[in-house]
């Protein structure tokens, strides 16, 4: 266990929906980052936040945003859902000073699947 | 842009034996870090090993070590006596001090009983 927390496990939708992957970091990190994993492909990294500020920005679709609230939690928005979106979504966090040179400690991933 | 290129798809080794997957990544930076993660069937990505770029000494822990050529940008990951829960998807993985990461497609390491 990382002790990174990500809800919910798995999430069944319809396209065109919006859907919200919530983060909860380890206790005492400052940083999140997030994650897309299609199938059998490799980890697209799409935005990273340090202590409520975007730090970071990589392939994230407009259709996407992100947040990090105050007591450090952070949420990736998903709208207009297409098929494509499918796939498993990683938070990871980091104590984060300095941003990106520290290890990140992945939680479970949410499964998306858009119908 | 950086990029990360793992060029074995699929490895494969004998129980007990060493083996090698293989990373390169193309960047500008001088300062940097590089990362081997393992992801099992259970898709939870687990921290192999770190590497420092500014380090010489190539980083060591327990039955995997890396061989950092900063020069060649290369960045591999040699597995000692192999063993079956080392099987899983492994992804050599850049990230700078601006908090950008990128990832490998990953190499899939069968171990044969």
């Amino acid at each position: 266990d990382s002790g990174v927390t990500q809800t919910p496990k798995h999430l069944i939708t319809a396209t065109g929906q919006r859907v919200t992957l919530r983060c909860s970091p380890r206790s005492g990190d400052l940083s999140v980052y997030w994650y897309q994993q299609s199938l059998d492909q490799g980890l697209q990294f799409l935005i990273q936040y340090y202590n409520g500020e975007e730090r970071a920005k990589g392939n994230i679709l407009e259709r996407f945003s992100a947040q990090q609230f105050p007591d450090l939690h952070s949420e990736l928005n998903l709208s207009s859902l297409e098929l494509g979106d499918s796939a498993l979504y990683f938070c990871a966090s980091s104590p984060g000073t300095p941003p990106g040179t520290d290890t990140q400690y992945f939680g479970p991933g949410t499964r998306l699947t858009v119908l | 842009a950086q990029t990360v290129t793992q060029s074995q798809p699929e490895m494969s080794v004998q129980e007990a034996e060493t083996v090698t997957l293989s990373c390169t990544y193309d960047t500008s930076e001088s300062d940097y870090y590089l990362f081997w993660y393992k992801q099992p069937p259970s898709r939870q990505m687990i921290l192999v090993i770190r590497q420092e770029a500014y380090k010489q000494q190539n980083a060591t822990e327990n039955r995997f070590s890396v061989n950092f050529q900063k020069a060649a940008k290369s960045f591999s990951l040699k597995i000692s006596d192999s063993q079956l829960g080392d099987a899983a998807m492994y992804f050599c993985a850049y990230s700078t001090n601006a908090g950008k990461s990128t990832f490998g497609d990953g190499t899939t390491l069968t171990v044969k009983p």
